[in-house]
């Protein structure tokens, strides 16, 4: 199956600086990104979904400004968490799909804000 | 709005038993559904893809099925070892249109124990 890896795979900060993660599909290109956020024993949560080279779509309740997302071409998308604080600790997974396809998932970041 | 239901919850078994997970939606107008292996800490691994149109998946000891009229699927694993212990997830994408096409709805997840 395709590969999807994330980097880096996890973070440790200090509250209010700002984390960036790479997802990266390594040997097709997507055309759609998915970013999920997972808190502990739960299911994933769709946090915004992010296309090449246009603007991402963010879930309701998930705030843009925090969570800025860039598509910058077909095999690399960034998430970064900005002024991070200790509830935006959590495990962060992206996806990503060729057309209508499935998606495939990277590794995860586990991200925690001091 | 799709919501997607696992049962059960978390499951223990002694190695070597037969298991069956299940996963009901509410939204039987799906694209296809997945089912996904997680280790703890660690990112999702797809097991089988069903497209709607398709009744049941197999993959080695795992079998899916799919009863989209019903709104139900079920992954089946013979055979259970220990090395199957984690959680799994089944998640739905919904049909074609719409502001939602593409994106997975997940269950909570089955938390499977498989012990020696």
């Amino acid at each position: 199956g395709a590969v999807v890896s994330q980097h880096p795979s996890w973070v440790i900060c200090k509250s209010g600086t700002s984390v960036k993660i790479e997802c990266r599909s390594l040997d097709f290109q997507a055309t759609t990104m998915f970013w999920y956020r997972q808190f502990p024993k739960q299911s994933l949560m769709l946090m915004a979904t992010s296309n090449e080279g246009s603007k991402a779509t963010y879930e309701q309740g998930v705030e843009k400004d925090k969570f800025l997302i860039n598509h910058a071409s077909l095999t690399l998308s960034t998430l970064t968490v900005t002024s991070a604080h200790p509830e935006d600790s959590s495990f962060y997974i992206c996806s990503a799909s060729l057309g209508h396809n499935e998606q495939f998932f990277g590794p995860g970041t586990r991200l925690t804000v001091l | 709005k799709q919501e997607v239901t696992q049962i059960p919850a978390a499951l223990s078994v002694p190695e070597g038993e037969n298991l069956v997970l299940n996963c009901s939606f509410t939204d039987s107008a799906i694209y296809n559904l997945q089912w996904f292996r997680q280790d703890p800490g660690k990112g999702l691994t797809s097991l089988l893809l069903i497209q709607s149109s398709q009744r049941e998946q197999t993959s080695g000891r795992l079998n899916a099925s799919l009863d989209k009229s019903s709104g139900r699927s079920t992954l089946y694993i013979a055979a259970s070892q220990p090395g199957d212990s984690a959680t799994y997830l089944c998640a739905v994408r919904p049909g074609a249109g719409g502001t939602s096409y593409g994106k997975l709805t997940f269950g909570q997840g089955t938390i499977l124990t498989v012990h020696p």
